[in-house]
């Protein structure tokens, strides 16, 4: 299982920058495989942005974020989006995606309402 | 709104029982999750749905609730768990995640 962010870099205030996010080593586009959004600007603690259904069809934001930030994704092509426009510089962080936690008991599968396997990160700088 | 509090720090010595708790409105009805951050890496899971633990993590962690409060418990701590850990939950939706700020943990 392999999450894998890509899209960072140096962006000045109020222009828009989209992260993708691909996953591989598990079925992207099953019920609970919901995907997340997470940040952590430089040394503060873990942010939850947004969550997405695993068909597209529900989606939740942060306060922080409501409005700016859009999440999607394209299950044919198990890949996670995160729109950021009209961007702060106190959108400066690392950027994670991860997946909805599942696991396995005997024959039966399991979700949770929360993240399992994490991508590396992709680092938002944004600056004048 | 719904917030999760962590003591900033806990240090214990090697081979000790550390202690990290999580409080929030929250944990009354939702489960708590705990996540382990090394130094420039992505978080890892330790702990799902209160206390259960994810194939691969070593039996030294546990985790346990009451009421409003949730406690990652490292038992025979070892200087390789030292690092930052984060609780997480959700709102009573539960559709909002929310995590604790955060509790360094030292073994020394």
């Amino acid at each position: 299982v392999q999450l894998v962010e890509s899209g960072g870099g140096v962006v000045q205030p109020g222009r828009s920058l989209r992260l993708s996010c691909e996953g591989s080593g598990f079925t992207f586009n099953t019920y609970g495989m919901d995907m997340y959004w997470v940040r952590q600007a430089p040394g503060k603690g873990l942010e939850w942005l947004a969550v997405i259904s695993y068909d597209g069809n529900n989606k939740y934001y942060a306060d922080s974020v409501k409005g700016r930030f859009a999440i999607s994704r394209d299950n044919a092509k198990n890949t996670l989006y995160l729109e950021m426009n009209s961007l702060r510089v106190e959108d400066t962080a690392v950027y994670y995606c991860a997946k909805q936690g599942a696991y396995r008991n005997g024959p039966m599968n399991y979700h949770y309402n929360a993240m399992d396997v994490w991508g590396q990160g992709t680092t938002v700088t944004v600056s004048s | 709104s719904y917030e999760l509090t962590q003591p900033p720090s806990v240090s214990v010595s090697p081979g000790q029982t550390a202690r990290i708790t999580c409080s929030g409105d929250t944990l009354e009805k939702k489960s708590a999750y705990w996540y382990q951050q090394k130094s420039g890496q992505a978080p890892v899971l330790v702990i799902h749905e209160d206390s259960k633990r994810p194939s691969g993590i070593p039996e030294r962690f546990s985790g346990s609730t009451s009421g409003t409060r949730a406690t990652l418990i490292i038992s025979g701590a070892q200087v390789d768990d030292e690092g930052d850990y984060y609780c997480y939950s959700t709102d009573s939706s539960g559709h909002h995640g929310v995590f604790g700020g955060g509790t360094k943990l030292t073994v020394l």
